[in-house]
């Protein structure tokens, strides 16, 4: 059971290029976030979805894109790469619904180490 | 707006000895409360939670403890190991907000021999 994939594992980019960050799950989960993590600071979400084809913004949603075509994947694009979107980036899953108690319990990849320079 | 805040970004502690990592918010509407724990190139793994309707959940070594009043939780981990060195991460969900978490910045523990 591999959970939560993340890749690439590390990136480099030059300032405006894009790219997209790959997330998938093999939990069957309902609810996918993307989140960043700025050195020093806590998780801060970027965007979440609710289930296949439904997604909002987070806290932190500007020079990013999300879509959820499936229930597995969760990719995240970046379209003109800025300085300060160098981050590790963290995607994670989680069941909602169904059992009392069962409450939120995200699982994460292990990360996405992106610089941008 | 830090609602979710871990005042002390390390803590030194020696094997055996008692672990107390604390957390404080200030949402009134924060319902539920986890911990999760970060290895360094790993993504963080959730560790014990609590309801707000609690005051107290153990897990083995670990116990979170819930003071609603003064807004504050703690994790403890009795006795302490190495193995438990890493950065601990408080978490919590606001109700009626599709299940987000909202994270502290996270304490550093460091168990010495």
């Amino acid at each position: 059971n591999a959970g939560v994939t993340q890749t690439p594992k590390f990136r480099i980019l030059k300032i405006g290029q894009s790219m997209t960050l790959q997330c998938t799950q093999d939990m069957n989960h309902n609810y996918m976030y993307w989140y960043r993590q700025d050195p020093g600071m806590g998780l801060k979400l970027i965007y979440y979805s609710v289930g296949a084809g439904i997604t909002d913004k987070g806290e932190v949603p500007n020079g990013y894109n999300v879509s959820r075509s499936t229930t597995e994947d969760f990719p995240l694009r970046l379209e003109l790469a800025a300085p300060s979107q160098t981050s590790v980036y963290f995607c994670a899953s989680s069941y909602e619904g169904g059992l009392a108690g069962a409450k939120n319990i995200q699982y994460f990849g292990a990360g996405t180490r992106l610089s941008v320079l | 707006d830090q609602q979710v805040k871990q005042n002390s970004p390390s803590l030194s502690v020696q094997e055996g000895r008692i672990s107390i990592l604390n957390c404080d918010y200030t949402n009134s509407m924060f319902d539920y409360f986890l911990w999760y724990k970060k290895y360094p190139a790993e993504g963080p793994t959730f560790l014990i939670s609590i309801s707000s309707i609690k005051d107290k959940n153990e897990d083995g070594r670990f116990t979170v403890f819930l003071n609603k009043s003064a807004k504050h939780l703690s994790l403890h981990i009795v006795p302490s190991q190495p193995g438990d060195s890493a950065v601990y991460f408080c978490a919590a969900r606001n109700t009626g907000t599709a299940s987000k978490l909202t994270f502290g910045t996270g304490t550093r523990l460091q168990v010495t021999l």
